[in-house]
This record gives structure tokens, C-alpha cells and sequence, in this order.
């Protein structure tokens, strides 16, 4: 059964580094999400992205936040100078088509990033 | 702006038992509402999905309702198991403004099942 992937499974960084977390989606899906979960809190959504650009984004996704999709396989989150507060697990997670109802978003295993 | 709430926040029963888990949502205007399951650790498996316009869904042992006018939904598990030991999460898929959605899920806090032999 075709699953989304992402790699790496577990970052460490510097504060003030930048990382870059890759995620592989289902292949025929066009929609592309990031979430993240911060230890003991909700699943918070940070990003939709659709056609090569982003639909909708959080209080969260903020200049420091990037995504991309370099080729036709993969959707990259970038943060460009991490912070403590940073530190969670990052979901990917696609969709077929976000323009049905019926629509479910299936998600990877998730990039544990801890700052230190 | 939508909050999802779920209670209990942790459930232990023994094994065999029918369990029932809640989850409010404050706005009605939804597109759809998902089921989770999360392992420790590990991503999210979905369960069951519902649309707004339906009342009910069943897979297997699960059985998901949705009310959408007072804001809840319930997901059943019949003749629990020790495997069905996890984190349940419900996320609810808002309508945006001109009767759209883009997909952003909100999700609740989660119920933490245990079911003891």
C-alpha cells in the first residue's frame, strides 16, 4: 500500500542552523501538508501547498519557514535559523484532492527535530 | 476560530470491553471529520473519515457518528483489544470562507486508550 515517507527519522541541530526536513508523498497526490507536534500538545497544522504554491498557512509558518517541491517526488519544510522552541515532531502528510469531502490525508511517520 | 476537544484524556479498560470516545468541536461549519490513530512515536493512521453530510461510518470494529449541529462525534471500538492500545485523535477539516476547504485538519488533544488483558 503506497505510504508517505520522510526522512531523516530523528535531526539534532545547533539553534540558529538551518534544516531541512524531506518528506516523499503518495505519488499520485496534489495536495501536500506539514504539521507538527510539540511533546504533550496537539497535532498543530503549519502548511498546505497545492500546484506549487501555498494555499493556506499558520501563525506559525512564519519567514523562517519554507517549503518547496524541488522535483516531481519530493515536498521539503525548511527553517532557516532554528530555535529552541522548535523542537517537536513534524508530520508530512497528502491528500488526493482537497476539493472533496471525502478526501483523507494520510501522514508520514514524522522528523523528530530537537534544538539543543 | 475552531477548537476541537476530546474526552476522556486517558481510557483503561480490559480486554473485550465496548469503549466509547468523545469529541466536541465549536463550529459546526465543517467539511469533514477524521479519525486517528497514533502509536508512541510514531505518525498517524487514519481510521475513519466522515462527511459532513453523513451520520455515520463503520470500519470493522469501529464505528464513527458525527452530529454536526451540536458539535460532536464518537468513535466506538467494539470487543477491545490489547493491539487497540494507543493515542485516538479527531480532527475536524473547517469550511473556509466562500463554502471552500484547502485541507487544513484541527485536531484535539487526543484520548490515550489502554487495554489490559
Amino acid at each position: 500500500e503506497p505510504e508517505v515517507t520522510q526522512t531523516p527519522s530523528h535531526q539534532v541541530t545547533q539553534m540558529g542552523q538551518e534544516v531541512i526536513l524531506r518528506c516523499v508523498p503518495i505519488s499520485n497526490h496534489l495536495y501536500f501538508y506539514w504539521y507538527r507536534q510539540i511533546l504533550g500538545q496537539k497535532v498543530e497544522f503549519l502548511v498546505s501547498f497545492y500546484n506549487n504554491e501555498i494555499s493556506e498557512k499558520s501563525e506559525i509558518f512564519d519567514d523562517q519557514f519554507s517549503v518547496e517541491r524541488p522535483d516531481g517526488s519530493n515536498f521539503t519544510l525548511k527553517i532557516r535559523s532554528t530555535k529552541l522552541e522548535d523542537s517537536a515532531m513534524y508530520f508530512c502528510a497528502s491528500s488526493a484532492r482537497a476539493g472533496l469531502s471525502t478526501d483523507t490525508q494520510y501522514f508520514g511517520p514524522g522528523t523528530r527535530l530537537t534544538v539543543l | 476560530k475552531q477548537e476541537v476537544t476530546q474526552i476522556p484524556a486517558a481510557l483503561s479498560v480490559p480486554e473485550g470491553e465496548n469503549l466509547v470516545l468523545n469529541c466536541s468541536f465549536t463550529d459546526s461549519a465543517i467539511y469533514n471529520l477524521q479519525w486517528f490513530r497514533q502509536d508512541p512515536g510514531k505518525g498517524l493512521t487514519s481510521l475513519l473519515l466522515i462527511q459532513s453530510s453523513q451520520r455515520e461510518q463503520t470500519s470493522g470494529r469501529l464505528n464513527a457518528s458525527l452530529d454536526k449541529s451540536s458539535g460532536r462525534s464518537t468513535l466506538y471500538i467494539a470487543a477491545s483489544q490489547p493491539g487497540d492500545s494507543a493515542t485516538y485523535l479527531c480532527a475536524v477539516r473547517p469550511l473556509s470562507a466562500g463554502g471552500t476547504s484547502y485541507g487544513k485538519l484541527t485536531f484535539g488533544q487526543g484520548t490515550i486508550l489502554t487495554v489490559h488483558p
